[in-house]
């Protein structure tokens, strides 16, 4: 089946500047890949995606970059703000069609 | 249009108790997902509908769990015989490839 692994589990920030998180996937079948932001004691929101037939995708201060070849795919996000703090997850779905998720990373911005 | 709603909210119970957490996905949504989180952790996949196909319970973390989907709508996941450790937020999320998920249900085994 399909595995998600995600980098780095923690990500500190200074508020203006960039973040970064990477992940990878197993499934060569796997043809989505949403991220998704959840805030302290909130639901995860989907924040962006990206299907298999696209390199890149872009949406405001979040873009995400995809890599079938070598199987891995982005998050960036620029001129991060304090309100950019939150856990995001990536995933991707299996050759089933079922999603699986990364373990999470943490995202701090501080002032 | 109305999202993913879950129902308790929150649910206290005492140890040995079965539950019911009740997940109305957005009308017309093939896929629905439950997950379980713990404080501070991950996603943990639980179980999948997909349509008309089979469930894939592949995650569930003990026969105590079930979950079934009436009429490719409404899913009930079940808990019998609570334990202290099924303390979590259990979420549901419903899709077509888009998974959107709902508010979740706060269980609290004492």
């Amino acid at each position: 089946g399909e595995n998600v692994e995600q980098h780095p589990s923690t990500l500190s920030v200074q508020e203006g500047d960039s973040a970064v998180i990477k992940c990878t996937y197993s499934d060569s079948a796997s043809n989505y890949f949403p991220w998704y932001k959840q805030e302290l004691g909130k639901r995860p929101q989907l924040i962006i995606d990206i299907r298999s037939n696209v390199g890149e995708k872009k949406d405001q201060r979040i873009a995400v970059t995809l890599n079938k070849t070598a199987k891995h795919f982005s998050l960036h996000i620029t001129e991060t703000q304090p309100e950019d703090s939150a856990v995001y997850f990536c995933a991707a779905t299996d050759s089933w069609g079922k999603l699986q998720f990364g373990a999470g990373t943490q995202v701090v911005v501080t002032p | 249009g109305a999202g993913v709603s879950q129902s308790p909210s929150n649910k206290v119970t005492e140890k040995g108790k079965d539950v019911e957490l009740r997940c109305d996905p957005i009308s017309g949504h093939t896929a629905l997902y439950w997950y379980r989180q713990s404080l501070g952790q991950g996603l943990e996949f639980l179980i999948y509908f997909q349509g008309n196909s089979a469930p894939d319970k592949s995650g569930l973390p003990s026969d105590r769990f079930s979950a079934e989907r009436t009429g490719g709508s409404v899913s009930t996941l079940t808990i019998q015989r609570t334990q202290q450790e099924d303390s979590a937020v259990y979420l549901c999320a419903s899709g077509v490839d888009e998974q959107y998920f709902g508010p979740g249900t706060r269980l609290t085994v004492t």
